[in-house]
């Protein structure tokens, strides 16, 4: 089956500072989504993009198809970002391992 | 509206106990999603409906057992469950499951422990 690894696996970050999450899949994908999980375990859509750039406020997220990557941005980071970052590929959304963030104040 | 919702939130069972899982969706999807997450790991697929009609089943042992209803809701029945499936219980839906659209919504979970 398809293989979906993020990196770093853990960051920390002081508030206000940029950061870029990585995730790489093994196979051609026509679905991916970034996700963000609180510590309640609500997993929050961020971004539904197989393909191409996209912006929502503070955050972007762009996915090269053809090379099998996709980069989530986070700018001028807030304490409430921390929680766990997962991307999620395939029409049966296999998961990546994740990416925990913390940010500090 | 993108609200998936679930209930309960928390459970805790016996292993021989019988209980049920709940899952409604109002956003007109037609495909509907059971994943199980164990602590400090990422959600795993266990089913999938599609048009009330199982699509998937991700080898799931039979002590779990779904149930779609109605293109709104969706079940899953739990009998002799075993300690080491106490997990997060998240039910999704998306408007389709093998065209067009396939974003997913989540619900808040289940959190369920066996005793």
């Amino acid at each position: 089956g398809i293989q979906v690894e993020q990196s770093p696996p853990d960051l920390i970050l002081q508030e206000g500072a940029n950061s870029t999450l990585r995730c790489n899949f093994s196979d051609s994908v026509n679905n991916l989504q970034w996700f963000h999980q609180n510590p309640w375990g609500q997993l929050i859509n961020l971004f539904y993009i197989p393909s191409g750039t996209k912006q929502n406020g503070r955050l972007s997220a762009t996915t090269v198809a053809t090379e099998r990557y996709s980069l989530l941005y986070i700018s001028s980071s807030q304490t409430t970002d921390s929680g766990v970052y997962f991307c999620a590929v395939g029409q049966k959304l296999v998961f990546g391992t994740g990416t925990r963030l913390l940010v500090s104040p | 509206d993108t609200e998936v919702t679930q209930t309960p939130k928390h459970l805790v069972m016996g292993m021989t106990n019988k209980k049920s899982l709940k899952c409604e969706q109002h956003m007109g999807h037609r495909a509907m999603y059971w994943y199980k997450q164990k602590a400090k790991k990422p959600p795993e697929l266990m089913f999938v409906y599609s048009y009330e009609k199982l699509s998937i089943n991700e080898s799931v042992p039979s002590r779990f057992s779904p149930e779609c209803p109605n293109s709104s809701l969706l079940n899953l029945h739990l009998h002799a469950l075993q300690p080491e499936d106490s997990a997060l219980y998240l039910c999704a839906s998306s408007p389709s499951l093998w065209t067009g659209d396939n974003e997913q919504f989540f619900g808040p979970g289940t959190r369920l422990t066996v005793l």
